[in-house]
């Protein structure tokens, strides 16, 4: 079955600090892999997506991800964090198609303390 | 640009009755895509609208259903409400050519008492 996996619920990190958010993700074709984020009160925001080609992927904010087919991995990274980065990050999949069906993780929660 | 839009941000409901979502899709955008997302949990895909047909469905029963309009504005709506589906229902447009990036309107809070 198609799932997504992220495995911290919760992340409290200082200021200041470096990232890594974990997701793993079990897709039996080329899955399409995004990272979103969710602040309170806000929609979900594209931080990142990995379709082909280099599997190091750099988004908006800072952010970026590596694709490890071999670990069936797509880690979202961030050198050093702002404390407007507390939010909600969410890891999804989809398939090559175009029915935009993303698969979701649960989410992990990211605090940040000044 | 205009962004996705939903309407109502916030609404409550009891048990039995039914409610209708509304979401405007982002200019040039000619698919949608509903998910609900409850409390604590990520967002589940319930369907998506392209061309006014229904293209792809989640495991959701029959009472949730859609509508897309020529202007490829969408609703949701969903009938026999129950607890369970208090939830945040999220609407997301995509360009046909486009490549699986979503965008998302900002969401409907349903509670059902």
């Amino acid at each position: 079955a198609q799932s997504v996996t992220q495995p911290d619920i919760h992340i409290t990190v200082s200021e200041g600090a470096s990232l890594e958010l974990r997701c793993n993700y079990s897709y039996g074709a080329t899955p399409y892999l995004f990272w979103y984020v969710q602040s309170p009160g806000q929609g979900l925001q594209l931080l990142l997506k990995y379709f082909s080609g280099d599997t190091l992927v750099q988004g908006i904010k800072g952010f970026e991800a590596e694709f490890k087919r071999s670990q069936s991995s797509f880690n979202l990274r961030k050198p050093s964090v702002h404390w407007s980065d507390a939010a909600e990050y969410f890891c999804a999949v989809s398939n090559a198609g175009n029915n935009r069906k993303l698969i979701w993780g649960l989410g992990t929660s990211l605090a940040v303390n000044p | 640009e205009t962004g996705v839009t939903q309407s109502p941000t916030h609404l409550i409901k009891t048990r039995g009755q039914q409610v209708t979502l509304r979401c405007s899709s982002q200019s040039g955008h000619n698919t949608v895509s509903w998910y609900q997302q409850a409390l604590g949990q990520g967002p589940q895909f319930i369907f998506q609208y392209y061309r006014e047909e229904e293209n792809g469905r989640g495991n959701f029963p029959p009472r949730f259903s859609g509508l897309q309009f020529p202007n490829y504005s969408s609703e949701l709506n969903v009938n026999a409400l129950e607890l369970d589906d208090s939830a945040l229902y999220l609407c997301a447009s995509s360009p046909a050519q486009g490549a699986g990036e979503l965008f998302f309107g900002e969401g409907s809070r349903l509670t059902v008492l």
